[in-house]
């Protein structure tokens, strides 16, 4: 079965870090475009980071550059986002889409998430 | 960055009637807009990518159309479980990638 499956999320204080994965299965992460999108409690989406697919280029909301940064192992197949100084507005739940070839960025598999919460 | 105005926030409808949902792009996004549908505690699915195509599996009651900043999700023939929120994306060179604030669509 094609999936994919996040974890790494939790509880903590603002300043604080934490490190989420996506680990794929059923496909092969580097052939896609990936990003990372959140849910705040009862709010819409926010698309976070990006990484495209074989070069790994990669895109940052305004809102977390320079703090966050999403990474890849392909051995592994299994996407990063380290998150760094983090704010009470980073709570939310925290989804692994994935897109497809080039600048194709339209997310046609999502994982369940994973929730994070800042708070002290 | 390209700012998605989406409308309305929320509409109530019967079954079986034909509802549509707009989104407006801040600026030409070709036809980068994709559509997806949200229900309570779960991910998003995909409904429409590139402003008409319709995804695999998804009933054929949706519909999308637009192109540079206008662009609109119909859905034919209203059925209870399309009871969900429903939200625009685009994805215009260059990135960032914005999302619509969203409809909640509520089943009479």
């Amino acid at each position: 079965e094609v999936q994919l499956l996040e974890s790494g999320g939790g509880l903590v204080q603002p300043g604080g870090s934490l490190r989420l994965s996506c680990t794929a299965s059923g496909l092969t992460l580097n052939t896609y475009v990936m990003s990372w999108v959140r849910q705040a409690p009862g709010k819409g989406l926010e698309w976070v980071s990006g990484m495209s697919s074989y070069g790994g280029r990669t895109y940052y909301a305004d809102s977390v550059k320079g703090r966050f940064t999403i990474s890849r192992d392909n051995s592994k197949n299994t996407l990063y986002l380290q998150m760094n100084s983090l704010r009470a507005e980073d709570t939310g739940v925290y989804y692994c889409a994935k897109g497809w070839v080039g600048f194709d960025w339209y997310f046609d598999l999502w994982g369940r998430g994973t929730p994070v919460t800042v708070s002290s | 960055d390209t700012q998605m105005t989406q409308s309305p926030a929320s509409l109530s409808a019967s079954v079986g009637d034909r509802v549509t949902i707009t989104c407006q792009a801040s600026h030409d996004i070709r036809n980068s807009l994709n559509w997806y549908q949200q229900k309570p505690g779960k991910a998003p699915k995909l409904l429409i990518y590139d402003a008409y195509n319709l995804e695999r599996g998804v009933p054929s009651r949706f519909s999308g159309s637009g192109s540079g900043t206008d662009f609109s999700l119909t859905i034919s023939s209203l059925q209870p479980e399309d009871s969900a929120t429903y939200f625009c994306q685009q994805y215009g060179n260059p990135l960032p990638i914005t999302f619509g604030q969203g409809t909640r669509l509520e089943i009479k």
